[in-house]
């Protein structure tokens, strides 16, 4: 159990367009989820969370019209990167928080989106 | 806020020998700390996890103490194998919420 996915895997793009990544949890239901950054050899940076049915929280320094998050059903939520420049060139990596009594902060993350503007 | 420190950044063993990870944190109300595996280009794998109400917890090779009353918790690896070689994250919950905070990570090399 505890399943992410997360499409598409990899995509190229050119600079000034949009792209649209999505994470879903296969087998539980995540109210809420999480978009993280990886820039190589770092650790994970988290860019904001991901509540179903409101409006998403970004962190400190993340342009939230920069980067669009819909969280529309219990098993989605999707990021948009719009206006892709070659600086936001990155693994982007979602994971979801499988709720619960009981069931602490367990997060369990997708296989990453490794974007590339060109 | 929460602030979780890793060390070491990287480590190298040998075949069969033990590694060991250490991570602190600073809010003593964390109630949950779990370590994931990343190998390159993969995502996070939650490999143990450890909840404030136990000092240890072991699964197979891999076992994770933690020390409340000094706010640490380390990564115990036994018999290392090449196949253990990937970046190795602790976290703990950020306050009242459920978001976590990472460490920055260990890059751990097994020589065969």
């Amino acid at each position: 159990g505890a399943v992410v996915s997360q499409h598409p895997s990899w995509v190229i793009c050119k600079s000034g367009t949009s792209v649209k990544i999505e994470c879903r949890s296969l087998d539980f239901q995540a109210t809420t989820m999480f978009w993280y950054r990886q820039f190589p050899k770092q650790s994970l940076m988290l860019m904001a969370t991901s509540n179903e049915g409101s409006k998403a929280t970004y962190e400190q320094g993340v342009e939230k019209d920069k980067f669009l998050i819909n969280h529309a059903s219990l098993t989605l939520s999707t990021l948009t990167v719009t206006s892709a420049h070659p600086e936001d060139s990155s693994f982007y990596i979602c994971s979801a928080h499988r709720g619960g009594t009981g069931s602490y902060n367990e997060q369990f993350f997708g296989p990453g989106t490794r974007l590339t503007v060109l | 806020g929460e602030n979780v420190e890793q060390h070491p950044s990287t480590l190298s063993v040998q075949e069969g020998d033990s590694a060991v990870i250490k991570c602190t944190y600073s809010d003593s109300a964390s109630n949950y700390f779990p370590w994931y595996k990343q190998e390159l280009g993969k995502r996070p794998q939650l490999i143990i996890d450890i909840r404030s109400n136990v000092g240890e917890k072991k699964d197979q090779r891999i076992a994770v103490t933690l020390n409340k009353t000094a706010k640490h918790f380390s990564l115990h690896i036994t018999e290392t194998q090449p196949e253990d070689s990937a970046v190795y994250f602790c976290a703990a919950p950020q306050g009242g919420s459920e978001k976590l905070v990472f460490g920055k990570g260990t890059k751990l090399t097994v020589n065969p």
